[in-house]
Protein backbone atom coordinates (compact mmCIF):
# COMPACT_ATOMS: atom_id res chain seq x y z
CA UNK A 1 0.00 0.00 0.00
CA UNK A 2 1.53 3.32 -1.12
CA UNK A 3 2.15 5.99 1.99
CA UNK A 4 0.42 8.73 0.41
CA UNK A 5 -2.47 8.10 -2.78
CA UNK A 6 -3.72 10.11 -5.57
CA UNK A 7 -5.45 9.71 -8.24
CA UNK A 8 -3.25 10.53 -11.04
CA UNK A 9 -6.28 11.83 -13.35
CA UNK A 10 -6.58 13.62 -15.35
CA UNK A 11 -9.55 15.04 -13.76
CA UNK A 12 -10.99 17.56 -16.27
CA UNK A 13 -13.39 20.29 -15.44
CA UNK A 14 -14.40 23.21 -17.35
CA UNK A 15 -13.67 26.82 -16.97
CA UNK A 16 -15.55 28.43 -14.21
CA UNK A 17 -16.24 25.14 -12.18
CA UNK A 18 -14.80 23.58 -9.09
CA UNK A 19 -11.97 21.05 -9.12
CA UNK A 20 -12.00 18.40 -6.13
CA UNK A 21 -8.53 16.88 -6.06
CA UNK A 22 -8.26 14.14 -3.18
CA UNK A 23 -5.52 12.53 -0.97
CA UNK A 24 -5.13 9.45 1.39
CA UNK A 25 -2.35 8.76 3.42
CA UNK A 26 -1.45 5.66 5.72
CA UNK A 27 0.21 6.66 8.56
CA UNK A 28 -2.39 7.91 10.97
CA UNK A 29 -0.26 10.10 13.34
CA UNK A 30 0.73 12.28 10.43
CA UNK A 31 0.88 16.33 11.37
CA UNK A 32 0.98 18.15 8.36
CA UNK A 33 -0.68 18.16 4.90
CA UNK A 34 0.92 20.24 2.00
CA UNK A 35 -0.99 20.81 -1.50
CA UNK A 36 2.08 21.59 -3.96
CA UNK A 37 1.61 22.68 -7.75
CA UNK A 38 3.84 21.73 -10.54
CA UNK A 39 3.42 23.23 -14.32
CA UNK A 40 5.24 20.76 -17.02
CA UNK A 41 8.68 21.17 -16.90
CA UNK A 42 8.86 23.62 -13.41
CA UNK A 43 9.38 22.54 -9.72
CA UNK A 44 6.31 22.10 -7.11
CA UNK A 45 5.67 25.58 -5.71
CA UNK A 46 3.14 25.67 -1.99
CA UNK A 47 -0.16 26.27 -2.46
CA UNK A 48 -1.32 25.36 0.90
CA UNK A 49 -1.07 23.57 4.29
CA UNK A 50 -3.09 22.42 6.78
CA UNK A 51 -2.65 20.93 10.09
CA UNK A 52 -6.02 20.63 11.75
CA UNK A 53 -9.02 19.18 10.99
CA UNK A 54 -11.58 21.07 9.10
CA UNK A 55 -11.15 23.59 6.04
CA UNK A 56 -8.91 26.45 5.20
CA UNK A 57 -9.47 28.85 3.04
CA UNK A 58 -7.03 31.00 0.87
CA UNK A 59 -8.77 32.77 -2.12
CA UNK A 60 -10.06 30.00 -4.47
CA UNK A 61 -8.64 27.27 -2.59
CA UNK A 62 -9.97 25.34 0.09
CA UNK A 63 -7.81 22.53 1.50
CA UNK A 64 -10.25 20.21 4.13
CA UNK A 65 -8.55 17.94 6.24
CA UNK A 66 -10.12 14.55 8.20
CA UNK A 67 -7.35 12.79 10.22
CA UNK A 68 -10.19 10.10 11.58
CA UNK A 69 -10.98 9.14 7.28
CA UNK A 70 -7.00 10.09 6.21
CA UNK A 71 -8.13 12.13 3.90
CA UNK A 72 -7.31 15.32 2.68
CA UNK A 73 -8.40 17.49 -0.07
CA UNK A 74 -7.75 20.47 -2.24
CA UNK A 75 -10.69 22.43 -4.25
CA UNK A 76 -10.59 25.06 -6.74
CA UNK A 77 -13.14 27.33 -6.99
CA UNK A 78 -13.67 29.24 -10.52
CA UNK A 79 -11.10 27.20 -11.85
CA UNK A 80 -8.87 28.84 -14.91
CA UNK A 81 -7.25 27.49 -17.76
CA UNK A 82 -4.28 28.31 -15.24
CA UNK A 83 -4.57 25.44 -12.90
CA UNK A 84 -3.89 23.32 -15.36
CA UNK A 85 -0.93 21.43 -13.51
CA UNK A 86 -0.56 18.65 -11.44
CA UNK A 87 -1.21 18.61 -7.95
CA UNK A 88 1.03 17.13 -5.36
CA UNK A 89 -0.15 15.87 -1.89
CA UNK A 90 2.70 15.86 0.80
CA UNK A 91 2.32 14.50 4.35
CA UNK A 92 4.57 14.63 6.83
CA UNK A 93 5.29 11.41 9.00
CA UNK A 94 4.25 10.80 12.70
CA UNK A 95 8.27 10.96 14.02
CA UNK A 96 8.49 14.31 13.07
CA UNK A 97 11.77 14.36 11.01
CA UNK A 98 10.60 17.12 8.55
CA UNK A 99 10.57 14.61 5.57
CA UNK A 100 7.51 15.18 3.65
CA UNK A 101 6.04 11.95 1.96
CA UNK A 102 4.39 13.02 -1.76
CA UNK A 103 1.86 11.19 -3.26
CA UNK A 104 2.06 11.00 -7.34
CA UNK A 105 0.11 13.90 -8.23
CA UNK A 106 -3.38 14.61 -10.03
CA UNK A 107 -2.98 16.70 -13.43
CA UNK A 108 -5.74 18.90 -14.19
CA UNK A 109 -6.95 20.11 -16.67
CA UNK A 110 -9.54 23.25 -16.91
CA UNK A 111 -11.01 22.98 -20.31
CA UNK A 112 -12.52 27.08 -21.55
CA UNK B 1 14.62 37.65 -1.40
CA UNK B 2 16.02 33.96 -0.42
CA UNK B 3 15.95 31.84 -2.73
CA UNK B 4 16.97 28.32 -3.71
CA UNK B 5 19.11 27.65 -6.50
CA UNK B 6 20.32 24.49 -8.57
CA UNK B 7 23.30 24.13 -11.25
CA UNK B 8 23.38 22.91 -13.55
CA UNK B 9 20.37 23.17 -15.03
CA UNK B 10 20.62 20.66 -17.75
CA UNK B 11 23.54 17.82 -17.98
CA UNK B 12 23.51 15.39 -20.40
CA UNK B 13 26.98 12.72 -19.42
CA UNK B 14 28.22 9.19 -20.22
CA UNK B 15 27.72 6.20 -18.15
CA UNK B 16 30.57 5.50 -15.34
CA UNK B 17 31.41 9.45 -15.10
CA UNK B 18 30.95 11.10 -11.91
CA UNK B 19 28.39 14.52 -11.77
CA UNK B 20 28.37 16.92 -9.13
CA UNK B 21 24.64 18.60 -8.96
CA UNK B 22 24.52 21.79 -6.63
CA UNK B 23 22.02 23.25 -4.87
CA UNK B 24 22.50 26.72 -2.64
CA UNK B 25 20.10 28.37 -0.96
CA UNK B 26 19.88 31.78 1.26
CA UNK B 27 16.58 30.79 2.93
CA UNK B 28 19.20 29.78 6.35
CA UNK B 29 17.42 26.83 6.11
CA UNK B 30 18.93 23.73 8.40
CA UNK B 31 17.21 21.06 6.19
CA UNK B 32 17.94 20.38 2.61
CA UNK B 33 16.96 17.66 0.67
CA UNK B 34 17.39 16.00 -2.29
CA UNK B 35 14.82 14.32 -4.92
CA UNK B 36 13.89 13.10 -7.90
CA UNK B 37 10.91 12.43 -9.99
CA UNK B 38 10.19 10.52 -12.16
CA UNK B 39 6.94 9.07 -14.36
CA UNK B 40 5.30 6.66 -12.16
CA UNK B 41 7.23 7.32 -9.50
CA UNK B 42 6.38 10.61 -8.60
CA UNK B 43 8.89 12.71 -5.80
CA UNK B 44 11.22 10.04 -4.04
CA UNK B 45 14.25 11.35 -1.17
CA UNK B 46 17.79 10.82 -1.96
CA UNK B 47 19.69 12.13 0.34
CA UNK B 48 18.90 14.97 3.18
CA UNK B 49 20.57 16.98 5.88
CA UNK B 50 19.49 18.69 8.94
CA UNK B 51 22.54 20.85 9.28
CA UNK B 52 26.08 20.98 8.90
CA UNK B 53 27.70 17.42 8.87
CA UNK B 54 24.81 16.00 8.87
CA UNK B 55 23.60 13.24 6.28
CA UNK B 56 20.98 10.64 5.80
CA UNK B 57 20.07 8.38 3.60
CA UNK B 58 16.63 8.55 2.13
CA UNK B 59 14.21 5.98 0.20
CA UNK B 60 16.46 5.97 -3.39
CA UNK B 61 20.02 6.81 -1.93
CA UNK B 62 22.18 3.82 -3.80
CA UNK B 63 24.83 5.11 -6.43
CA UNK B 64 24.49 8.99 -4.59
CA UNK B 65 25.95 10.78 -1.56
CA UNK B 66 26.23 14.04 -0.30
CA UNK B 67 27.98 16.32 1.90
CA UNK B 68 26.87 19.21 3.99
CA UNK B 69 29.82 21.70 4.88
CA UNK B 70 28.05 24.63 5.30
CA UNK B 71 24.83 25.68 5.70
CA UNK B 72 23.79 26.82 2.59
CA UNK B 73 25.09 24.07 0.01
CA UNK B 74 24.41 20.19 -0.12
CA UNK B 75 25.48 18.90 -3.49
CA UNK B 76 24.71 15.76 -4.51
CA UNK B 77 27.20 13.46 -6.23
CA UNK B 78 26.98 10.33 -8.72
CA UNK B 79 29.55 8.61 -8.31
CA UNK B 80 29.37 6.35 -11.21
CA UNK B 81 26.36 7.38 -13.29
CA UNK B 82 24.22 4.65 -14.68
CA UNK B 83 21.01 5.40 -17.09
CA UNK B 84 18.96 4.81 -14.51
CA UNK B 85 19.97 7.86 -13.22
CA UNK B 86 18.43 9.93 -15.55
CA UNK B 87 16.05 11.73 -14.53
CA UNK B 88 14.79 15.41 -12.80
CA UNK B 89 16.41 16.74 -9.42
CA UNK B 90 15.18 18.61 -6.91
CA UNK B 91 16.82 19.83 -4.29
CA UNK B 92 14.32 21.97 -1.25
CA UNK B 93 14.81 23.42 1.98
CA UNK B 94 12.75 23.86 5.37
CA UNK B 95 13.56 25.87 8.03
CA UNK B 96 12.07 23.23 10.78
CA UNK B 97 10.51 19.80 11.70
CA UNK B 98 7.23 20.34 10.48
CA UNK B 99 7.74 23.10 8.19
CA UNK B 100 6.88 23.56 4.03
CA UNK B 101 9.74 22.37 1.83
CA UNK B 102 10.98 24.93 -0.65
CA UNK B 103 12.07 23.43 -4.03
CA UNK B 104 14.83 24.66 -6.41
CA UNK B 105 14.21 24.83 -10.28
CA UNK B 106 15.33 21.52 -10.80
CA UNK B 107 18.22 19.93 -12.65
CA UNK B 108 17.40 17.69 -15.89
CA UNK B 109 20.53 15.12 -15.89
CA UNK B 110 20.56 12.67 -18.83
CA UNK B 111 22.94 9.70 -18.55
CA UNK B 112 24.01 7.99 -22.07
Amino acid sequence: QKEVEQNSGPLSVPEGAIASLNCTYSDRGSQSFFWYRQYSGKSPELIMFIYSNGDKEDGRFTAQLNKASQYVSLLIRDSQPSDSATYLCAVSGSSNTGKLIFGQGTTLQVKP
Amino acid sequence: DAEITQSPRHKITETGRQVTLACHQTWNHNNMFWYRQDLGHGLRLIHYSYGVQDTNKGEVSDGYSVSRSNTEDLPLTLESAASSQTSVYFCASSSGSADTQYFGPGTRLTVL
